[in-house]
């Protein structure tokens, strides 16, 4: 169950757009279409932002969307704002029945 | 208002055991699928367990199999994670999440707010 790979770090200005790598293999991340990302603030409970690839749960902003090609997965977060900044990962659902995160990257908004 | 409610973090020395349990409120609890997510100390997020909503199918990290066992009791709305063997690379604060569904594969939409597990002697 190896970790899937983020970068370490991104960062853009307020109302830029970043995108947030995520890669795997064909047992996870390409063999599924069950990636989901969380948004991490500093001490606090991880957020669902993205679910299935790319739907948004209710109440999450529309600036927040997500996407796959092969066994890499991305979010990509438009017109950043200064609240964005947190620690986001991204997680897979394997063909071992388990769950596999990346091992998240720090958003810095300039 | 949908709230877990994790608790029986503690210091505890390495080989011992601890039950952590996760209270649950707000929705129908036996209908969904429920997780362990751990965070050790400055790291990042590591899945450690799943359960169906009924119980009866489990699902283990390969760092915690044989050494925790996850279980629920619908009646109580709550669920539990027995951590026997305990490591000090098992330092870290253990989240309960929700699934989105029952079917455990589409990602954690509630999170309690942890409980720290620190294994030292």
């Amino acid at each position: 169950q190896s970790a899937l790979t983020q970068p370490a770090s991104v960062s853009g200005s307020p109302g830029q757009s970043i995108t947030i790598s995520c890669t795997g293999t064909s047992s996870d991340v390409g063999g599924y279409n069950y990636v989901s990302w969380y948004q991490q603030h500093p001490g606090k409970a991880p957020k669902l932002m993205i679910y299935d690839v790319s739907n948004r749960p209710s109440g999450v902003p529309d600036r927040f969307s997500g996407s796959k090609s092969g066994n890499t997965a991305s979010l990509t977060i438009s017109g950043l704002q200064a609240e964005d900044e947190a620690d986001y990962y991204c997680t897979s659902y394997t063909s071992s029945s388990t769950w596999v995160f990346g091992g998240g990257t720090k958003l810095t908004v300039l | 208002e949908v709230q877990l409610l994790e608790s029986g973090g503690v210091l505890v020395q390495p080989g011992g055991s601890l039950r952590l349990s996760c209270a649950a409120s707000g929705f129908t609890f036996s209908s969904y699928a429920m997780s362990w997510v751990r965070q050790a100390p400055g790291k990042g997020l590591e899945w450690v367990s799943a359960i169906s909503g009924s119980g009866g199918s489990t699902y283990y990290a390969d760092s915690v199999k044989g050494r925790f066992t996850i279980s629920r009791d619908n009646s109580k709305n709550t669920l539990y994670l027995q951590m026997n063997s305990l490591r000090a690379e098992d330092t870290a604060v253990y989240f309960c999440a929700k699934e989105l569904y029952n079917s455990g594969m589409n990602g954690m939409d509630v999170w309690g707010q942890g409980t720290t597990v620190t294994v030292s002697s």
